[in-house]
């Protein structure tokens, strides 16, 4: 069955620091992954996704079909990356399987 | 446009009532589907249509849920009886042509408490 793993329900960062947000998959098929991120009284709305290989706002994320992983990245967080940030899976190409949230707050 | 639009906001019931959650989708948008969140689960897919027919329901929890999609514009979830644990945060989201591409609009959520 198809899972998402997001290890993480709070993560706690400086500015300038570097942020990880984790995620996991199981999935017997070709993984499509996602990442989606709510700000604060905004809309859940896509980050990025694993197929464009593109960086938002800074941050990236690599698949890694050898670890099941599909980490989020960014090299120096900044306050306004302070949101709820969920990573999916498509799953048979016409269902999105969701994590349960990693909170990311970044302190000045 | 003002994207999907969800009513009401929010809604405070007591167990045993009927609640009906309401959802706008993007015009031309193809496929809706209903999400609900809770500390506990995160997100779950409730069901989703494609051009107003129910593709997939098996993430509704039990028959007291129900949804319906009478026309591309308009789409109900109802919660009859309701009980306390399903007080959650319930989204809908649409999708131009979302197979393949993974992107979902979403919209600003019903709050449900039920007491």
């Amino acid at each position: 069955a198809q899972r998402v793993t997001q290890p993480e329900k709070l993560l706690s960062v400086f500015k300038g620091a570097p942020v990880e947000l984790k995620c996991n998959y199981s999935y017997s098929g070709s993984p499509e992954l996602f990442w989606y991120v709510q700000y604060s009284r905004q809309r859940l709305q896509l980050l990025l996704r694993h197929i464009s290989r593109e960086s938002i706002k800074g941050f990236t994320a690599d698949l890694n079909k050898g670890e099941t992983s599909f980490h989020l990245k960014k090299p120096f967080a900044q306050e306004e990356d302070s949101a709820m940030y969920y990573c999916a899976l498509l799953s048979g190409s016409e269902k999105l399987v969701f994590g349960k949230g990693t909170k990311l707050t970044v302190n000045p | 446009d003002a994207g999907v639009i969800q009513s009401p906001r929010h809604e405070v019931t007591e167990m045993g009532q009927e609640v009906t959650l309401r959802c706008k989708p993007i015009s031309g948008h193809d496929y809706l589907f209903w999400y609900r969140q809770t500390m506990m689960r995160g997100l779950e897919l409730l069901i989703y249509f494609n051009n107003n027919v129910p593709i997939d329901d098996s993430g509704m929890p039990e028959d007291r849920f129900s949804a319906k999609m009478p026309n591309a514009s308009f789409s109900t979830l109802k919660i009859q009886p309701s009980e306390p644990r399903d007080s959650a945060v319930y989204f809908c989201a649409s999708s131009p042509f979302f197979a393949g591409t993974g992107e979902l609009f979403f919209g600003e959520g019903s709050r449900l408490t039920v007491l």
